[in-house]
């Protein structure tokens, strides 16, 4: 399966800024994923990014919060915009491949 | 629209007693069903999954489960649990359109 490689693995943020997360897979994918983990609850599927396209977005979440990048099949960033203490949560990017469902070990985002 | 249940929000258990993690779900066709395990501060780990065939799945660290069509259910279990089994455990099903629906959790204390 699929090695996924997210960074950072963990930020304090200012509110009002603006984070980017990064996901690197070792293997050229099609389509991958970003999700958010709030405190004690679970995932929840923010948009699907594929190559070359605009990443498709879930209800709740919109492009100008979570701005998302896929230049190449093996890279995607995602953006935390503009942020307040709502958005501290855990963030992964997931990749689908094959059978199977992949990770990373994702980034812990506390704001203050 | 598919959605996936946990019932029970926290376990406890001795370890070396079997553990049971139930897991419901709905879903319009044929569901693709998954177990992760969440330890903390960690990303998610697969540990197995049914597409279809034998309705007994078997994953890694000894956990299996059951799909049973008749109840929508997809339980986990283990026959002895181990302390390094702590953690917190997701049921998902897959949609037709790639994405994963997590049910909310259920966090697994093993006491000695």
């Amino acid at each position: 399966s699929a090695v996924i490689s997210q960074k950072p693995s963990r930020d304090i943020c200012q509110r009002g800024t603006s984070l980017t997360i990064q996901c690197q897979v070792d293997s050229q994918v099609t389509m991958m994923f970003w999700y958010r983990q709030q405190p004690g609850q679970s995932l929840t599927l923010i948009a699907t990014a594929n190559q070359g396209s605009e990443a498709t977005y879930e209800s709740g979440f919109v492009i100008d919060k979570f701005p998302i990048s896929r230049p190449n099949l093996t890279f995607s960033t995602l953006t935390v915009s503009n942020m307040s203490p709502e958005d501290s949560s855990i963030y992964l990017c997931s990749v689908v491949q094959g059978a199977g469902y992949t990770f990373g070990s994702g980034t812990r985002l506390t704001v203050v | 629209a598919q959605s996936v249940t946990q019932p029970d929000i926290h376990i406890t258990v001795s370890e070396g007693a079997s553990l049971e993690l139930r897991c419901n779900y709905s879903y319009g066709a044929t569901p693709y069903l998954f177990w992760y395990v969440q330890s903390p501060g960690q990303g998610l780990q697969l540990l197995l999954k049914y597409f279809s065939g034998d309705t007994l799945v078997q994953g890694i660290k000894g956990f299996e489960a059951e799909f049973k069509r008749s109840q929508s259910s997809f339980n986990l279990r283990k026959p002895s649990v181990h302390w390094s089994d702590a953690a917190e455990y997701f049921c998902a099903v897959q949609s037709g359109a790639n994405n994963l629906f997590f049910g909310t959790g259920t966090r697994l204390t093993v006491i000695p």
